[in-house]
This record gives C-alpha cells, sequence and structure tokens, in this order.
C-alpha cells in the first residue's frame, strides 16, 4: 500500500512558467520532506517540514505542510531548465530515526 | 567530507545466482539504511541498522535478503539465489543522531541490479 500520492507524475513546461507538485496522504506525519534526483545519483534533501501549517522557501521554491499534516505540495515560481529532475515527497510517520516512507515523485521537465 | 558510496554501480545477474552489494555511509553517522526502488514503483524502505544492530528489518521482503553491518561501519545486502523480481536500484542512506533526532538522511547513488 503507497501511503504518499504524488501528481502529477509528469511535468513538462516552458521556462518562466509556474508549477504545483502535490503530495497527499490518509495518514499523518510527523514531518514530511521534499527530494530532488538526478539520473544517476540518489535523492538530495531540498527541505523538512514539521509543523501543520508550515511554510517554507527556497529561493523560487515555496513548500507547504498541510494543517493536518497529511499533505505537503511544492510550488516553482518562473521555473528554469536547471529545475529539471525528479521530486520526491518523502515522510516520517514516528520517529525521525527510522524509516522514510516515498511518494513515486514528479519528473518536471522545463524547456528554455 | 566523502558522502554515502556504494558498489558496485551496476550489477547484471542471472536468476539463481548470488549478488552482494557494499554500502560505505558518512564516516560517524550511526544509522544506516537500505530502500530499494522497484521499476514504477516508490522508493520503499527495506532495512534501519543503529551501529551494527538491526533495529528495524521490517522491510525486507523476504529470507533470500541478508543484511550485515560488521563493527557499525560498512553494509553488504546480500541476495541469494536472485529472483527475477529482485531488478531494481538499491539506495543506501546514512544520518548521525544528535539529541535522539536525526532528520537527514544522506543517500548513495544507488547499485542498479538487474536480474536476467
Amino acid at each position: 500500500t503507497q501511503l504518499l500520492e504524488q501528481s502529477p507524475q509528469f511535468l513538462s513546461i516552458q521556462e518562466g512558467e509556474n508549477l504545483t507538485v502535490y503530495c497527499n496522504s490518509s495518514s499523518v506525519f510527523s514531518s514530511l520532506q521534499w527530494y530532488r534526483q538526478e539520473p544517476g545519483e540518489g535523492p538530495v534533501l531540498l527541505v523538512t517540514v514539521v509543523t501543520g501549517g508550515e511554510v517554507k522557501k527556497l529561493k523560487r521554491l515555496t513548500f507547504q505542510f498541510g494543517d493536518a499534516r497529511k499533505d505537503s505540495s511544492l510550488h516553482i515560481t518562473a521555473a528554469q531548465p536547471g529545475d529539471t529532475g525528479l521530486y520526491l515527497c518523502a515522510g516520517f510517520r514516528g520517529s525521525t530515526l527510522g524509516r522514510l516512507y516515498f511518494g513515486r515523485g514528479t519528473q518536471l521537465t522545463v524547456w528554455p | 567530507e566523502a558522502g554515502v558510496t556504494q558498489f558496485p554501480s551496476h550489477s547484471v545477474i542471472e536468476k539463481g545466482q548470488t549478488v552482494t552489494l557494499r554500502c560505505d555511509p558518512i564516516s560517524g553517522h550511526d544509522n544506516l539504511y537500505w530502500y530499494r526502488r522497484v521499476m514504477g514503483k516508490e522508493i520503499k524502505f527495506l532495512l534501519h541498522f543503529v551501529k551494527e544492530s538491526k533495529q528495524d528489518e521490517s522491510g525486507m521482503p523476504n529470507n533470500r535478503f541478508l543484511a550485515e553491518r560488521t563493527g557499525g561501519t560498512y553494509s553488504t545486502l546480500k541476495v541469494q539465489p536472485a529472483e527475477l523480481e529482485d531488478s531494481g536500484v538499491y539506495f543506501c542512506a546514512s544520518s548521525q543522531t544528535r539529541d535522539r533526532v536525526s532528520y537527514e538522511q544522506y543517500f548513495g547513488p544507488g547499485t542498479r541490479l538487474t536480474v536476467t
């Protein structure tokens, strides 16, 4: 059973456009994380959100944790070709020393 | 500082053969995790070591998989005998613990295993 549902699975946009990727679950998570993965490499952590309703910004990326801590979103403003990659959401259900549960990912392609 | 390293990067074996994957975590990281991504599915947890002890092995698919972390440093994951459904990318991650909290797991580049 997949705990985290990510949408869309694929996203292909032009440089300069805005986009939002969603990560949803029926389960509560103690924290959610967003990763970016490049071909041939492992996932690299972008951000961790811990508190329900929390919003974090990382340059043109905005991350939000839902009030009920069951969902999260990643918004990219004015996308650039360098943003191309696989974006993964993942979460801890209990202790942050334990396992991560991952979504299937969103493959983003930004065309110049 | 060196990141998490995994060896080999690719392995192609026949059904029924044995394969051993190796992971070297970041120096000083007590926590070591194994994950696997099967094509078309999400990355799934396999097991978690704290130093040399298995903290959680509930994600291991069956007894054909054996993970070890002798001395609490590097870890090996052996698949014996390999089946077709074992094909996928195996990721290793490590993290350190401070005040019983660890948010960031650092991932290695993965080992792509193909069983034919």
